[in-house]
């Protein structure tokens, strides 16, 4: 059974640093493009970012560029999600999904990420 | 202001059929495949639809998909009460090269 199951969310202060991690079984994870897709509270989803196979190619939503960092561990079946500089309208339910072709074919059951002081 | 566009909400009667709009550009719906994703509260997202009209294993054939132009469809026959959850659309935007979601459906069997 496919299964994707992030960890690392809580409260944190504007302008302090996170790292989420999903961690991925059921599948190759090595062969698929994996992404980031986060819901603020009460609101609909929104795209974050996506790495590749290989984690050598990367995109990023407007919002997020230059303050969060998507990378993944092909040898620890694990996708992670860094996040500096965050802010208040960061503040979400994260998901881990896994991408088949031009769709999220598989999601995770997401972690809060709060950010306020 | 979700670049894909749905109505905020729809609702019918049980054994009913409804249809969800998703309203985009060409340089989304009009270039690239649609997907509906299902979403039940305090649950991640379900896949439904890929590919325009594709349905994964175990996605009942009540569920389908359509694209014409710019602008896809998402119907639903034989409603159940268990069909009641929040529906997107999303699709990759080839100019904003980003993914973008609609704004979500939130569906009432009466």
């Amino acid at each position: 059974e496919v299964q994707l199951l992030e960890s690392g969310g809580g409260l944190v202060q504007p302008g302090r640093s996170l790292r989420l991690s999903c961690a991925a079984s059921g599948f190759t994870f090595g062969s698929y493009t994996m992404s980031w897709v986060r819901q603020a509270p009460g609101k609909g989803l929104e795209w974050v970012s996506h790495i590749n196979t290989s984690g050598d190619n990367t995109y990023y939503v407007d919002s997020v560029k230059g303050r969060f960092t998507i990378s993944r561990d092909n040898s620890k079946n694990t996708l992670y999600l860094r996040m500096n500089s965050l802010r208040a309208e960061d503040t979400a339910v994260y998901y881990c999904a896994k991408k088949k072709g031009d769709a999220f074919e598989t999601w995770g059951q997401g972690t809060m990420v709060s950010v306020s002081s | 202001q979700s670049v894909l566009t749905q109505p905020p909400s729809v609702s019918a009667a049980p054994g009913q059929k409804v249809t969800i709009s998703c309203s985009g550009s060409s340089s989304n719906i009009g270039k690239n495949y649609v997907s509906w994703y299902q979403q039940f509260p305090g649950t991640g997202p379900k896949l439904l639809i890929y590919e325009n009209n594709e349905r994964p294993s175990g996605i009942p054939d009540r569920f389908s998909g359509s694209k014409s132009g710019t602008s896809a469809t998402l119907g639903i026959t034989g409603l159940q009460t268990g069909d009641e959850a929040d529906y997107y659309c999303g699709t990759w935007d080839s100019s904003l090269s980003a993914w973008v979601f609609g704004g979500g459906t939130k569906l009432t069997v009466l």
